[in-house]
C-alpha cells in the first residue's frame, strides 16, 4: 500500500498570503496524484488531478506540481473561503490511498 | 446536474448489519466507476469499496469479507451491504463518482453529502 504523508499538519496563514502544502509518497507514483479540499460538514471537492491539472471550475490561484514522490499544492493568495482541510490522493495502484490532510487555518 | 444522495446510515450494535444506498441522477452509474469512501470522526479519508463500469469490485482489506458493493441499474443506485459491523466502522460514508472524459476514472469528481454510521452498544 502506498502511504501518502502530508505536511505540515496545520498551516496558520492570513488572507492574501501564499500557502504551500506538501504530499510525499512512500514510492514513486509518477504524476498520479490529486488534491481535494474539504470544509467542515461538507464532502471533499476535487481541485487538482494528475499533479498539475485543475479540475473544472477551480480558480487559477490553485496550482499543483511535482512528480515521483514529492508533490506540492500552492494557493497563490488565500481567500477567506480557502481555509479548509486539504487531502492528496494517489491512483498509481490499488488500494487508492489518501494522505492524512493539512488544515489551513486563519492566523 | 449530477447528484448523489446517500441514505441508510444510523446507529447499529457491533455485529449488526446495515445497507447504505446512493441514488444517482444526471448520469448513469454503469458509465462510471463508483466508490464508497468513509471518514471516521476527526480522521482522514479511506476508500473502502469500488465498483467498475463492467461490474467487478474492489474492497479495502479492512472490510473485505464483510462489505459488499452492488448496483441496481433500473434504479440508478449503488449499495453498500455492511455485515459484522465493528466499532472501527463508525464513520461518515460518502458515495463518490469516478471521473470520465479527460478526468481519470480513479479520481472522484462528484460526492454525496454523506451518511453517518455509528457502531456502538
Amino acid at each position: 500500500e502506498i502511504v501518502l504523508t502530508q505536511s505540515p499538519a496545520t498551516l496558520s496563514l492570513s488572507p492574501g498570503e501564499r500557502a504551500t502544502l506538501s504530499c510525499r509518497a512512500s514510492q514513486s507514483i509518477s504524476s498520479y496524484l490529486a488534491w481535494y479540499q474539504q470544509k467542515p460538514g461538507q464532502a471533499p471537492r476535487l481541485l487538482i488531478y494528475d499533479a498539475s491539472n485543475r479540475a473544472t471550475g477551480i480558480p487559477a490561484r490553485f496550482s499543483g506540481s511535482g512528480s515521483g514522490t514529492d508533490f506540492t499544492l500552492t494557493i497563490s493568495s488565500l481567500e477567506p473561503e480557502d481555509f479548509a482541510v486539504y487531502y492528496c490522493q494517489q491512483r498509481y495502484n490499488w488500494p487508492l490511498t489518501f494522505g492524512g490532510g493539512t488544515k489551513v487555518e486563519i492566523k | 446536474e449530477v447528484q448523489l444522495v446517500e441514505s441508510g446510515g444510523g446507529l447499529i450494535q457491533p455485529g449488526g448489519s446495515l445497507r447504505l444506498s446512493c441514488a444517482a441522477s444526471g448520469f448513469t452509474v454503469t458509465n462510471n466507476y463508483m466508490s464508497w469512501v468513509r471518514q471516521a470522526p476527526g480522521k482522514g479519508l479511506e476508500c473502502v469499496s469500488f465498483i467498475y463500469s463492467g461490474g467487478s469490485s474492489y474492497y479495502a482489506e479492512s472490510v473485505k469479507g464483510r462489505f459488499t458493493i452492488s448496483r441496481d441499474t433500473s434504479k440508478n443506485t449503488i449499495y453498500l451491504q455492511m455485515n459484522s459491523l465493528r466499532d472501527e466502522d463508525t464513520a461518515v460514508y460518502y458515495c463518490a463518482r469516478g471521473g470520465s472524459g479527460n478526468l481519470p476514472r480513479d479520481y472522484f469528481d462528484y460526492w454525496g453529502q454523506g451518511t453517518l454510521v455509528t457502531v456502538s452498544s
